[in-house]
């Protein structure tokens, strides 16, 4: 059966750290992996990754897809209030349909 | 549209009453897909159009559910008997290509069974 899991669950950091969340994957015909970012809305794209070792970075925050371990993680450097978040993996098949994991609950503090 | 549009953005339903939700997609967008996330939980798949056609329903819980696209644009997804355990945000999203990665996704429609 396939399936996505992310750890932790949940974290709290201050304002400044840095915090990496892990997903892995098992999962047939997989064609990329996505993160998200969801704040009681809808999911917002953050990253896709379909090569293995090539790190993606948008501003304080990065990701990288290790193919071989079957498992990204996403990196959010200097943290802010606003990054405090669930954070969502999900793997993609080639039909675009996306099985994602429990999430990541990120709450930054002053 | 401008974005994946649904409606209505919250319902609350008593148990055993049927609802409908609706889903205007991206214009244009070939694919549509029907998720469903409960309290704590990440999304969970439930089924796929590619134009009018449903290619794949087999996140569906029960016969209970059930979604259409008649045109290939505006979906409804329709559930039966609510039961409490229907309780969720149910988020729709298209994309343009039948094969593609690229995916919007609308605000969702909270749904809460009483």
């Amino acid at each position: 059966e396939d399936k996505v899991v992310q750890s932790p669950l949940s974290l709290v950091v201050h304002e400044g750290d840095t915090v990496t969340l892990n997903c892995s994957y098992e999962v047939t015909n997989f064609r990329s992996l996505l993160w998200y970012k969801q704040e009681k809305k809808a999911p917002t794209f953050l990253f896709m990754l379909t090569s293995s070792g090539i790190e993606k970075k948008s501003g304080r925050l990065s990701s990288i897809l290790d193919k071989k371990e079957l498992s990204s993680i996403l990196n959010i450097t200097a943290t802010q209030t606003g990054d405090s978040a669930i954070y969502l993996c999900a793997s993609t098949d080639s039909w675009g349909k996306l099985q994602f994991g429990a999430g990541t609950q990120v709450v930054v503090t002053p | 549209g401008a974005g994946v549009s649904q409606s209505p953005r919250y319902k609350v339903a008593k148990r055993g009453q049927d609802v409908a939700l609706r889903c205007d997609p991206i214009s244009g967008h070939v694919s549509l897909f029907w998720y469903q996330q409960a309290l704590g939980q990440g999304p969970e798949f439930l089924t796929y159009f590619q134009n009018e056609a449903q290619l794949d329903k087999s996140g569906l819980p029960s016969d209970r559910f059930f979604a259409e696209r008649p045109e290939g644009s505006v979906s409804t997804l329709k559930i039966q008997r609510t039961q409490q355990e229907d309780s969720a945000v149910y988020l729709c999203a298209s994309s343009p290509r039948a094969r593609g990665n690229t995916i919007y996704f609308g605000e969702g429609s909270w749904l809460t069974v009483v």
